[in-house]
């Protein structure tokens, strides 16, 4: 149980474009999500937690107006990178948490901004 | 706050070495441990968690136990092997639903 679905897992766009990264809780209700981003060859970063039918709660130096997030219902929440640029280039991670299988992490999505 | 410390990698061992990885932590609370591992090109994977103090976390053969003295929640592997190659993250977080906290990862590559 316990399943985290994340889609795309890969995706390239054009600089300007924005790009939208979906997560799934496919077996359980998630009320909490997570979205972290990692570099290469770093530790990841918790970007934002992202809270069914309310604002997600942003980190410190996230721009809330580039890492769109909606977590419109139980089972589902949009990371949305608006007019994207090279540097926002990354691998994005989003996790849910529930109390008989702790954490559980999407497959992640790689992000490359040409 | 709180802060999870691991072992500098890289870490190259040859196959059927054993291998620790330390992980320290401060944290406030009663936290949950984890170690995740990140194999290459793909997301994170729960390896093994524990949840209060002297449980022991297992799986694959690897093993962590979370020792609230020393505050460490340090993995071994008794004889790695080169599928084990990967990055391993030691985690925590203290609350149920709440955000974990992540070293910075140690990658370990085993040789044949």
């Amino acid at each position: 149980g316990a399943v985290v679905s994340q889609h795309p897992s890969r995706v390239i766009c054009k600089s300007g474009t924005s790009v939208k990264i979906e997560c799934r809780s496919l077996d359980f209700q998630a009320t909490t999500m997570f979205w972290y981003r990692q570099f290469p060859k770093q530790s990841l970063m918790l970007m934002a937690t992202s809270n069914e039918g309310s604002k997600a709660t942003y980190e410190q130096g996230v721009e809330k107006d580039k890492f769109l997030i909606n977590h419109a219902s139980l089972t589902l929440s949009t990371l949305t990178v608006t007019s994207a640029h090279p540097e926002d280039s990354s691998f994005y991670i989003c996790s849910a948490s529930t109390a008989s299988y702790g954490y559980t992490f999407g497959s992640g999505t790689r992000l490359t901004v040409v | 706050g709180n802060s999870v410390t691991q072992m500098e990698g890289p870490v190259t061992l040859s196959e059927e070495a054993f291998l620790t990885i330390n992980c320290t932590y401060t944290a406030t609370g009663y936290p949950s441990l984890f170690w995740y591992v990140q194999y290459p090109g793909e997301g994170l994977q729960l390896l093994l968690k524990a949840t209060k103090a002297d449980d022991k976390g297992s799986n694959k053969g690897f093993e962590a136990t979370y020792r609230k003295e020393t505050t460490s929640f340090h993995l071994e592997k008794g004889s790695v092997q080169v599928s084990d190659s990967a990055v391993y993250f030691c985690a925590l977080c203290n609350t149920n639903a709440g955000k974990s906290t992540f070293g910075d990862g140690t990658t370990l590559t085993v040789k044949p």
